[in-house]
C-alpha cells in the first residue's frame, strides 16, 4: 500500500509570502504526482502535476520534485487569501504508478493566507 | 473543459435505508469512473472503481454488498448506499478519466454530501 505523507498544518502565512506545502511518498517506483486544492464542502480541483524531477511551473504556483529523496513540494508565491484551503498531494497507484484515477492522497494540508 | 456531475448535491436518510447517487460525465465517455469518500477532517479515500459493463472492483475494506456500482453506460454510474447508518455519513464524490488526444485527465465531480439520521 503506497502511502502519502503531508504536513497537516494548519499552515498560516500573510497575504503576499510564499507558502510552501510538502509531501513524502513511500513508493520509490512512482512516476508521477499531483497537486489539489479542495475549498471546504467542494471536491478537490487539480492544481498541478508533475513527472520530471526538478522545478514546473505554473502561474503563482511552483511543484518541485526530487525522486531521489521521495519528496514532492508545492511553492504558492504572493499568497492570496483566496488561496487559503486544504491542499492534498495525490499518487496514483499501481505499480510504477500506472493506475490511472486510483489515486493515493495525503491527509492534506490546510492553508490559510491572512490579510 | 470536460465536466463531471453528481446527483443530489446533498442527500439526508434515515437509517436502514438505501440511497442513490449519479455520477455523470457530461461531454465525454469514460469507461472507467471512480468513488471516493472523505469523512469530515478527513482525506479522500478511494472506495471502488467502476468499470462500463462489468462489475466494480472494490478497496480493501469497502463492503461491495454495501455499496453498490452500477456503470450501466458510458456516461453514467451510480453508487447506492443500502442499509445506510450514520457512519456511512460521509462526503462522495465520483471522478472520470476522459483519454483525449492520448493523454488522460481525471476529472472530479461536485461531491455529494450524505447525512444517515
Amino acid at each position: 500500500q503506497k502511502e502519502v505523507e503531508q504536513n497537516s498544518g494548519p499552515l498560516s502565512v500573510p497575504e503576499g509570502a510564499i507558502a510552501s506545502l510538502n509531501c513524502t511518498y513511500s513508493d520509490r517506483g512512482s512516476q508521477s504526482f499531483f497537486w489539489y486544492r479542495q475549498y471546504s464542502g467542494k471536491s478537490p480541483e487539480l492544481i498541478m502535476f508533475i513527472y520530471s524531477n526538478g522545478d514546473k511551473e505554473d502561474g503563482r504556483f511552483t511543484a518541485q520534485l526530487n525522486k531521489a529523496s521521495q519528496y514532492v513540494s508545492l511553492l504558492i508565491r504572493d499568497s492570496q487569501p483566496s488561496d487559503s484551503a486544504t491542499y492534498l498531494c495525490a499518487v496514483p497507484q499501481g505499480a510504477g504508478g500506472t493506475s490511472y484515477g486510483k489515486l493515493t492522497f495525503g491527509q492534506g494540508t490546510i492553508l490559510t493566507v491572512h490579510p | 473543459g470536460a465536466v463531471v456531475s453528481q446527483h443530489p448535491s446533498r442527500v439526508i436518510c434515515k437509517s436502514g435505508t438505501s440511497v442513490k447517487i449519479e455520477c455523470r460525465s457530461l461531454d465525454f465517455q469514460a469507461t472507467t469512473m471512480f468513488w471516493y469518500r472523505q469523512f469530515p477532517k478527513q482525506s479522500l479515500m478511494l472506495m471502488a472503481t467502476s468499470n462500463e459493463g462489468s462489475k466494480a472492483t472494490y478497496e480493501q475494506g469497502v463492503e461491495k454488498d454495501k455499496f453498490l456500482i452500477n456503470h450501466a453506460s458510458l456516461t453514467l454510474s451510480t453508487l447506492t448506499v443500502t442499509s445506510a447508518h450514520p457512519e456511512d455519513s460521509s462526503f462522495y464524490i465520483c471522478s472520470a478519466i476522459s483519454l483525449a488526444g492520448g493523454t488522460y485527465e481525471q476529472y472530479f465531480g461536485p461531491g455529494t454530501r450524505l447525512t444517515v439520521t
